[in-house]
């Protein structure tokens, strides 16, 4: 059955830090992933997508994310993050010809200043 | 443009009650998507409609949950005779064809189940 884990619940850095975010999922095929992110009181982004190719995608606001297949992970990386990046990451795996996403459970960002 | 949007935002209901809530998805988006996200947890696929077909429902949690798209744009989902266990943000998500690309989510309605 197909799954998505993000481990890490709630995750503090300081501002300028460098921050990443972890995603492993469980999928019989080729895994379609994306990272989302969602601020309180609204819908959720899309950071970034990964479909096939180059295992290292860029996505918006300097997100990057690198697809493993050896680890089944897709986290996602920021090299330095701003007190804007505070909110709610999650990691999501397209399924069924894309008629379904499955989701993880979230990972809460707080930024120190 | 405009985004998914999403009425009401917020809803209080009475256990028992039943409501409606509605989804406008972006013009032209064939495919439209409704998730259930309880508090603390990511979003749990509920249903899925391509046009006006509804292809899959496989996630609605009992037959007290039912959905719509009848003339293939504006989705409602209704919910009868609520219970506690159903509050919860609804979420809308369209998606401009059934190939593999992004959903595009609207800020939800927010469920309280009193």
């Amino acid at each position: 059955a197909q799954s998505v884990t993000q481990p890490d619940i709630h995750i503090t850095v300081s501002e300028g830090a460098s921050l990443e975010l972890r995603c492993n999922y469980s999928y019989g095929a080729t895994p379609y992933l994306f990272w989302y992110v969602q601020s309180p009181g609204q819908g959720l982004q899309l950071l970034l997508k990964y479909f096939s190719g180059d295992t290292l995608v860029q996505g918006i606001k300097g997100f990057e994310a690198e697809f493993k297949r050896s680890q089944s992970s897709f986290n996602l990386r920021k090299p330095s993050v701003h007190w804007s990046d505070a909110a709610e990451y999650f990691c999501a795996v397209g399924a069924d010809n894309f008629n379904k996403f499955y989701f993880g459970s979230g990972t809460k960002l707080n930024v120190k200043p | 443009g405009a985004g998914v949007s999403q009425s009401p935002r917020y809803k209080v209901a009475k256990r028992g009650q039943d409501v409606a809530l509605r989804c406008d998805p972006i013009s032209g988006h064939v495919s439209l998507f409704w998730y259930q996200q309880a508090l603390g947890q990511g979003p749990e696929f509920l249903t899925y409609f391509q046009n006006e077909a509804q292809l899959d429902k496989s996630g609605l949690p009992s037959d007290r949950f039912f959905a719509e798209r009848p003339e293939g744009s504006v989705s409602t989902l209704k919910i009868q005779r609520t219970q506690q266990e159903d509050s919860a943000v609804y979420l809308c998500a369209s998606s401009p064809d059934r190939g593999y690309n992004e959903q595009f989510f609207g800020p939800g309605t927010r469920l309280t189940v009193l």
